[in-house]
This record gives C-alpha cells, structure tokens and sequence, in this order.
C-alpha cells in the first residue's frame, strides 16, 4: 500500500494567492483528518470527515479556508486568498480500525509558506 | 488552555539514559494514543491505552495510563538516537485534540 498521498510536497506562494493542497487516503478507510502544524501552535485539527461528509470543521480558522471530499479517494484543503500566517506543514491522515479503536495514518505533509 | 498539557517540553539526554515525559489533562478520556514524529514526516502511531491503570510495553518504551484515565506517561530505558522525535499524546474522545507533544534528542 502506498499509505497517504499528498501533494505537493512544498508549496511556496505570494499573499493573496489561492492554494489547493491535494490528499489521497488509504484504500478502504473511510475517515479523513485535515491536520496543521506550527512550531507555535502545535498540530492542530481542522476538519475531519466520515464517509466523505464533513463532520467537524470547528478547527477551521477562517471562511478562507474550506475543505473537500468528492469522493473516498480524494480530498482538498482550498485557502482563498492566502496570508503569510497561514504558513505551516499542513498533514492530511486517514483511520483504520483494528478493533475498537482507529489509528491515524499521516501522510508526508505539505509545507506552505505563503510570502 | 491546552486540553492535554505535556511535559517537558524539551529534553536533551545523553544515550543510554532513562526518561519519563508526561501528558496531563483535567478531562477524563475513553482512551489516549501516543505517536512519534520525526523531523519531515508525518507522526506514526505507538500505543493505544484505554484502561485506566493499565501498562502496555513497546521494546524498551513503557506507557501507562492514569487510573483516572485523565493522564499518562511514557518511558523510555537506556535510550537511543533512533528514539530522537517528537512524541505526541492524542485524546481518545471528542474534541480530538494533540498534546504540543516533547522534542526529544538523544545524544550519542
């Protein structure tokens, strides 16, 4: 299994500019995770969606940003228009279960920096 | 407020050495993982604990759930490079939330 896939890998880009960060999550797992992190802040969750609805986006920091899931392969985190302190590795993880309880597996991560 | 608070923060050992990091909150959880993240990547699970009380070992890591199931720890005997990361604790119930987690670096 080639585990999450994210694109791309680095993204440098001017203020004001929209973003599109990419996810594909592991075959068969039906829960999707938007993660940010920061030296500052720590990982942070943004949204998180359960067979492709969004269920939580209360992690969402501004109506700039908003997130999509199509269908169980696919998922993108959108920021329109992009600000310098968006800047951050943003990692997107899909659950497995093994019995009870889920086990997050990250992808790469995407660095943004937004100048 | 962080819901889980860890400690230290920062931890700079020499190998070989014994170390305890901490993950405390005033909420009770269902169940608490912890992860290790290394510098460019993504974190990757460790352990799963969920009963109150309970131990469970990784090789030389010893995790440990409170009884009140609102804290735990994880240690890790004579330790070694490879064990440099960042370790995470994450809750087991809403909101799903990360510790800021301890850097460790562990000297040669």
């Amino acid at each position: 299994d080639a585990g999450v896939i994210q694109s791309p890998r680095h993204e440098v880009t001017e203020m004001g500019q929209e973003v599109t960060l990419r996810c594909k999550p592991i075959s068969g797992h039906n829960s999707l995770f938007w993660y940010r992190q920061t030296m500052m802040r720590g990982l942070e969750l943004l949204i998180y969606f359960n067979n492709n609805v969004p269920i939580d986006d209360s992690g969402m920091p501004e109506d700039r940003f908003s997130a999509k899931m199509p269908n169980a392969s696919f998922s993108t985190l959108k920021i329109q228009p992009s600000e310098p302190r968006d800047s951050a590795v943003y990692f997107c993880a899909s659950i497995g279960y093994s019995g009870t309880y889920g086990k997050q597996f990250f992808g790469p991560g995407t660095r943004l920096t937004v100048l | 407020t962080q819901l889980l608070e860890q400690s230290p923060q920062f931890l700079s050992i020499q190998e070989g050495e014994n170390l305890t990091v901490y993950c405390n909150s005033s909420s009770v959880f269902s169940s608490l993982q912890w992860y290790r993240q290394e510098p460019g990547e993504g974190p990757v699970l460790l352990v799963t604990v969920v009963t109150g009380g309970e131990v469970k070992k990784l090789k030389r890591l010893t995790f440990q759930f409170g009884d009140a199931r609102k804290d735990s720890s994880l240690h890790i005997t004579a330790a070694q490079p490879g064990d440099t990361g960042l370790y995470l604790c994450f809750s087991g119930n809403t909101p799903l939330v990360f510790g800021k987690g301890t850097r460790l670096s562990v000297i040669a």
